[in-house]
């Protein structure tokens, strides 16, 4: 089955180290794209990208960074610049060029830094 | 700044009720909308996408846009103590195909 996965479900990190959480999608789809979600909050967009080998940064870039360098894999990279990390982490992507199609979300990734 | 705004609630109506959840954005650009369930600690879901003026019945789910007064709706009929979840709508604009979300609707269906 297509779908996408991120991992691992749980990261729990001491605060100064850098952690990358893990994007893998086989559904073919172009764009992929990184949220962020804190409690009563909705999505935040971080990062995103339409093409391989191209992103771009979203609202909430900083302290974060990211890489296409295939089709199918989006890696976030939490750094220790990122002031407030500790949030539950959205992979989701979409087919490229389409506005109307809707977003495939993996499972989340609940970053966890004291 | 693109927005989109939904009342936080929780929104509480009994079993069998009709739920109503609103959300309205800012961009009158924007072409496509979707309405997202999300139960707590796990991931968004589609449950329903609207891309034209008026309803689109899904089951128990109505989508309803209205672009001239620019609000999205979701109805979801004979509400059940499953339907409980935070309800995000989600608007893309054409040109930039990045969704934007709404904070969510909390929605509590109690028995």
């Amino acid at each position: 089955d297509g779908g996408i996965t991120q991992s691992p479900k749980y990261l729990f990190r001491k605060e100064g180290q850098n952690v990358t959480l893990s994007c893998e999608q086989n559904l073919n789809h172009d764009a992929m794209y990184w949220y962020r979600q804190d409690p009563g909050q909705g999505l935040r967009l971080i990062y995103y990208s339409q093409i391989v080998n191209d992103f771009q940064k979203g609202d909430i870039a900083e302290g974060y960074s990211v890489s296409r360098e295939k089709k199918e894999s989006f890696p976030l990279t939490v750094t220790s610049a990122q002031k407030n990390p500790t949030a539950f982490y959205l992979c989701a992507s979409k087919t490229g060029g389409a506005y109307n199609s809707p977003l495939h979300f993996g499972n989340g990734t609940r970053l966890t830094v004291t | 700044q693109k927005e989109v705004e939904q009342n936080s609630g929780p929104l509480s109506v009994p079993e069998g009720a009709i739920a109503s959840l609103n959300c309205t954005y800012s961009d009158r650009g924007s072409q496509s909308f979707f309405w997202y369930r999300q139960y707590s600690g796990k991931s968004p879901e589609l449950i329903m996408s609207i891309y034209s003026n008026g309803d689109k019945e899904d089951g128990r789910f109505t989508a309803q846009l209205n672009k001239a007064s620019q609000y999205v709706s979701l109805l979801i009929r004979d509400s059940q103590p499953s339907d409980s979840a935070t309800y995000l709508c989600a608007v893309d604009t054409g040109g930039s195909y990045i969704p934007t979300f709404g904070r969510g609707t909390s929605l509590i269906v109690h028995p």
